[in-house]
């Protein structure tokens, strides 16, 4: 049963702190996304990856925020160092691109972050 | 850039009713897609439907339909036989261009079903 992982589930931690949240994208999946998701400002596009190489990461605060995917099978979101305005749900999600890819991205369960 | 706008925080529609959801989308795109994803409380993100701009056949899936209005812009959700499982949040989404674009998605609309 192929599924997108993540980890941690839940984070709770204290401003200033060195957030990572991890992905394994579905194998053999060629892209990769995170999204974080607020109240306020719902559903958004943080940074997104094809073939492992950074395409677009114009949502992400730069000063803080990194990704990077150091393998096909990872992907990593760290927030350094943290405010409590990050506190959200943060998803990663995967496809294939191309035509047999068809066009559906598979999330995970998400991360749920909180910091104090 | 594109936009979507769900004009509808929340829902609420009987057991076995029929309800349908808005969602407009802004876009000087040709070629995109269309989706409509269910947020229950669990959180997982889960696709109901999906629709190719290119197709003027309605995307049909059991229990869920879309009426796509590609000249007004307009992808709205239809769920017959409403089930209590169907209670969630419902988020519309848009994808440029080809597959293994970005989502953008719209803000959601709460779905109550009430036994």
């Amino acid at each position: 049963d192929a599924r997108v992982t993540q980890t941690p589930r839940h984070k709770v931690t204290e401003m200033g702190q060195e957030v990572t949240m991890r992905c394994q994208p579905i194998l053999g999946h060629n892209t990769v996304f995170w999204y974080r998701q607020t109240m306020m400002q719902g559903l958004e596009l943080l940074a997104y990856f094809r073939n492992r190489a950074p395409l677009d990461d114009s949502g992400m605060p730069k000063d803080r925020f990194s990704a990077e995917m150091p393998d096909a099978t990872l992907a990593t979101l760290k927030i350094q160092p943290s405010e409590p305005r990050d506190s959200a749900v943060y998803f990663c999600a995967s496809g294939l691109e191309g035509l047999a890819g068809g066009n559906e991205q598979f999330f995970g369960p998400g991360t749920r972050l909180t910091v104090l | 850039a594109q936009t979507v706008t769900q004009s509808q925080p929340e829902m609420s529609v009987q057991e076995a009713e029929t309800v349908t959801l808005s969602c407009t989308y802004d876009t000087s795109e040709n070629n995109y897609y269309l989706f409509w994803y269910k947020q229950p409380p669990s959180r997982q993100m889960i696709l109901v439907i999906r629709q190719e701009a290119y197709k003027q056949q309605n995307a049909t899936e059991n229990r869920f339909s879309v009426n796509f209005q590609k000249a007004a812009k307009s992808f709205s959700l239809k769920i017959s036989d409403s089930q209590l499982g169907d209670t969630a949040m419902y988020f519309c989404a848009f994808m440029k261009g080809y597959a293994g674009n970005m989502l953008t998605f719209g803000g959601g609309t709460r779905l109550m079903v009430k036994p």
